[in-house]
């Protein structure tokens, strides 16, 4: 186990609603990474959050959104929620960055 | 586009046998390497990495190759056993330096089927 919890498990939500999803950090790792799983995809790298601060993004659109606590644990937000955000979240945490660990995710479905 | 990809989506091999997945990547700047396994319902799995400055690294059963010069990266596993079955990625990682950050991006997937 890589000591990388995320919840929900799961997640149903509508169109248009709003989903938060929340992430517990490795202990000592002070980087936490989103990041978005298409069915039968790669992930793809949602944002980058170090010492609290957004400090790497990938293409996605300002809906996204997240934070990060000072005792490392972090959250994903996602406004206005469309039928193709459906996918499994994984949150990755790790020292700077550079080697991640991965939690087993949050699979959202967006009716 | 995505900068990693990978050669075969589906790899089925007989137990015992050794399995080859192969991986290409077009970001010549890219420094470390990160071969990770994904198990159904569950995240992807640390296996293996190697810096840029290496051609060759080896762990428990399994072995990774780079080749800088064709941007090709390999991942032998020895013996494969039933319990290798899995999605298996290959991710390349650079810094950049405006956001003062890694970047971790994961090419498709190769599907490891083990074959009792």
């Amino acid at each position: 186990e890589t000591g990388v919890t995320q919840s929900p498990t799961h997640l149903i939500k509508t169109r248009g609603q709003q989903v938060t999803l929340r992430c517990s950090s490795q202990s000592g790792h002070n980087t936490v990474s989103w990041y978005q799983q298409a069915l039968g995809q790669g992930p793809q790298f949602i944002f980058q959050y170090y010492r609290e601060e957004e400090n790497g993004r990938g293409n996605f659109p300002p809906r996204f959104s997240g934070l990060q606590f000072p005792n490392y644990s972090s959250e994903l937000n996602v406004n206005a929620l469309e039928l193709d955000d459906s996918a499994l979240y994984l949150c990755a945490s790790g020292d700077r960055g550079e080697k991640l660990f991965f939690g087993s995710g949050t699979q959202l479905s967006v009716l | 586009g995505e900068s990693v990809g990978l050669h075969l989506p589906t790899l089925s091999v007989q137990e015992g046998d050794n399995s080859i997945i192969n991986c290409a990547y077009s970001n010549s700047a890219s420094d470390y390497f990160i071969w990770y396994k994904q198990e159904s319902g569950k995240g992807p799995q640390f296996i293996i990495d190697i810096r840029s400055n290496m051609d060759k690294r080896q762990g428990q059963r399994v072995t990774v190759l780079l080749n800088k010069t064709v941007k090709h990266l390999s991942l032998q596993i020895a013996a494969t056993q039933p319990g290798d079955s899995a999605v298996y990625f290959c991710a390349e990682t650079y810094y950049y330096s405006g956001a003062g950050s890694y970047q971790l991006t994961f090419g498709k997937g190769t599907k490891l089927s083990v074959i009792p």
